[in-house]
């Protein structure tokens, strides 16, 4: 079975960091892309980033260029996401997804509030 | 990057119901598109792959369609556990861009 834990969220001011982690099991992790996805409060769904296996491409939506970073390691079959100058938009559940988008964790929540 | 349009963005259905909904993509994608159910405070369900594979634990009453820039869900009796908001997703490319969802309410 497919299980995917997120960890890492929690309230944050504007402007500061934080680090989610993801662990994956149930399926051999270093053979598939991986993607971060989030939720806002009420709103739909919003693909955030993905990274390739091997970490060969990787891909980030332009509401987050530049100020987050999604990295993989294979060995601990887990996925990251490092959020630095986060916004009051960056708000959200966000969701580990592994590339063949059939089994998504419970999420974490984000709050960026002062 | 590829726009997802869904349509409409809610819809009121009896128990019982045919009820159809609509996903146009901005350009071509072959048939990289997938359907999720999410119900509210869950997590997204994946219900549709590749347009029309039905994925294995969803039920038969869900069949998906379309190729190219235009699909759609179908759900042919409508059953008490099907009302819940319904997302379409292209998988072509990154942005792996979502439609902005339909909420199927009772009516």
């Amino acid at each position: 079975e497919v299980q995917l834990v997120e960890s890492g969220g929690g309230l944050v001011k504007p402007g500061g960091s934080l680090r989610l982690s993801c662990v994956a099991s149930g399926f051999t992790f270093s053979n598939y892309n991986m993607n971060w996805v989030r939720q806002a409060p009420g709103k739909g769904l919003e693909w955030v980033s993905s990274v390739t296996r091997s970490s060969l491409y990787i891909y980030y939506a332009d509401s987050v260029k530049g100020r987050f970073t999604i990295s993989r390691d294979d060995a601990k079959n887990s996925l990251y996401l490092q959020m630095d100058s986060l916004r009051a938009e960056d708000t959200a559940v966000y969701y580990c997804v592994p590339g063949f988008w059939d089994s998504w964790g419970q999420g974490t929540l984000v709050a960026v509030s002062s | 990057d590829i726009q997802m349009t869904q349509s409409p963005s809610s819809l009121s259905a009896s128990v019982g119901d045919r009820v159809t909904i609509a996903c146009r993509a901005s350009q071509p994608i072959h048939n990289f598109l997938n359907w999720y159910q999410q119900k509210p405070g869950k997590a997204p369900k994946l219900l549709i792959y590749t347009a029309s594979t039905l994925q294995s634990e969803a039920p038969s009453r869900f069949a998906g369609s379309g190729s190219g820039t235009d699909f759609t869900l179908t759900i042919s009796s409508l059953q008490p556990e099907d009302f819940a908001t319904y997302y379409c997703q292209q998988s072509y490319g990154p942005p792996y861009t979502f439609g902005q969802g339909t909420n199927l309410e009772i009516k």
